[in-house]
């Protein structure tokens, strides 16, 4: 069964600290992974995305993936209040017969950064 | 210049009754979505549409059925709505086969009463 795991916290950080966001996941056919930020009452939006082993950055935004751990980070450098979001990982596999899946979700990391 | 646009907004109607949403995206992407939000904020896969044809379809009742009138069009109708079918309905767009970046539209709030 595919399932993303994540603490769903609230998860509360001062500002100017690094946020350090968590995920696993149990599906090793998983090919790619994704980082959404979702603010109350809105839609999902992409933070980063991550394909190999390693880390990625962008701006204040570090993705890590290992595979071997099955296991996803994101950390938010110098947080800021408008950081404070619902963060959702989620892992993607396509089929080997051409068809593909959607996006498997964790359940979210709700996130505060205290001013 | 909205990417993926979901109509109504919001959608409130009475158990019993058959309902559609509407999703455009105007990305050219060739892969289309369907995503349900529960009230514990749970996003869950329910469709997805490749150059009209559907690839997968969750273990969702068949009282939802997506439509596909060309690439650029994804709707989803409801047919004998349930209480716990109230939820948000987001539609997304990717290129290639949906290894590629997911957009989503705004959602859609359905209440049934």
């Amino acid at each position: 069964q595919k399932e993303v795991e994540q603490n769903s916290g609230p998860l509360s950080v001062p500002e100017g600290a690094i946020a350090s966001l968590n995920c696993t996941y149990s599906d090793r056919v998983s090919q790619s992974f994704f980082w959404y930020r979702q603010y109350s009452g809105k839609s999902p939006e992409l933070i980063m995305s991550i394909y190999s082993n390693g880390d990625k950055e962008d701006g204040r935004f570090t993705a890590q993936l290992n595979k071997a751990s099955q296991y996803v980070s994101l950390l938010i450098r110098d947080s800021q209040p408008s950081d404070s979001a619902t963060y959702l990982c989620a892992a993607f596999r396509l089929y080997s017969g051409g068809g593909a899946d959607g996006l498997t979700f964790g359940k979210g990391t709700h996130l505060i950064i205290q001013p | 210049d909205t990417a993926v646009s979901q109509t109504p907004k919001y959608l409130v109607t009475q158990m019993g009754n058959d309902k559609s949403i509407k999703c455009e995206q105007n990305l050219g992407h060739d892969t289309m979505y369907w995503y349900k939000q529960d009230s514990k904020k749970f996003l869950k896969i329910m469709f997805s549409y490749n150059n009209k044809e559907l690839i997968i379809n969750e273990t969702v009742p068949n009282r939802f059925s997506p439509k596909s009138p060309d690439k650029a069009h994804l709707n989803l109708h409801i047919n004998s709505l349930e209480l716990g079918d109230s939820a948000v309905y987001f539609c997304a767009s990717s290129s290639t086969s949906g290894s590629d970046t997911q957009y989503f539209g705004p959602g859609t709030r359905l209440t049934v009463l």
